[in-house]
């Protein structure tokens, strides 16, 4: 069974600066998909920003990026130049590849509040 | 394209009582999920589907059915709800691409909240 950590409940950042949200994941699996999810308040579950293990480069999406370190089992998220609207809790989910698994799983962390200050 | 449509988006019910939460999407998406979400846990999987007539418990499907006896429509079933129910349920949906990694990304609906009293 996969499991991922996210060990900042809350975070909070000033609107046009930087925040850095972190993810650890335990997994036997050699390839796989990473991935965050954003909820805002709507409630509505949005793909953030995927990465693919077998990939070294990091992904990146406008102002969000990752730091994917496949060793030492890390994935975390980067918001530069935060806006308001950035405000919600992130989620950090993994997914083994479907060609291991018949599933689609998404294993999903306890999440990262994250609120944008003006 | 609607996306993914779940209904109802709000439900209070007594325990013991019975419903069906609905789901349809209109992307052709062959397979389809149904994950909870409780306060500090993350979304937890329930039960899913790889196309019509196939269903799976994942991994906290008790007290709950499922059937999928059309492409576009995966309903969750309470038979006798109980407090320890009352949460968030999202139905996701993706198509199943084993060969396109860029295929399998779910949408989500876009919530119920479910009280059982």
């Amino acid at each position: 069974a996969q499991t991922v950590t996210q060990s900042q409940p809350e975070m909070s950042v000033q609107e046009a600066e930087t925040v850095t949200l972190s993810c650890t994941y335990d997994t036997s699996e050699n390839n796989y998909y990473l991935f965050w999810y954003k909820q805002p308040p709507s409630r509505q579950m949005i793909l953030v920003i995927r990465q693919e293990a077998y990939k070294q480069q990091n992904a990146t999406e406008n102002r969000f990026s990752v730091n994917f370190q496949k060793a030492a089992k890390s994935f975390s998220l980067k918001i530069s130049d935060s806006q308001l609207g950035d405000t919600a809790m992130y989620f950090c989910a993994f997914m083994k590849h479907p060609l291991d698994s018949n599933d689609y799983k998404l294993s999903f962390g306890a999440g990262t509040t994250v609120t944008v200050r003006a | 394209n609607a996306g993914v449509t779940q209904t109802p988006k709000f439900q209070v019910l007594k325990t013991g009582q019975s419903m069906t939460l609905q789901c349809a999407q209109d992307m052709n998406h062959e397979y389809m999920s149904w994950y909870r979400q409780d306060p500090g846990m993350g979304l937890r999987l329930i039960h899913y589907s790889v196309g019509a007539g196939i269903t799976d418990q994942g991994e906290v499907p008790n007290g709950y059915n499922v059937s999928r006896s059309t492409t576009e429509d995966f309903p969750l079933r309470l038979l006798s709800a109980a407090p320890s129910q009352t949460s968030v349920y999202f139905c996701a949906s993706s198509y199943r691409d084993r060969a396109n990694s860029g295929a399998n990304v779910l949408t989500f609906g876009a919530g119920s909240r479910l009280t059982v009293l």
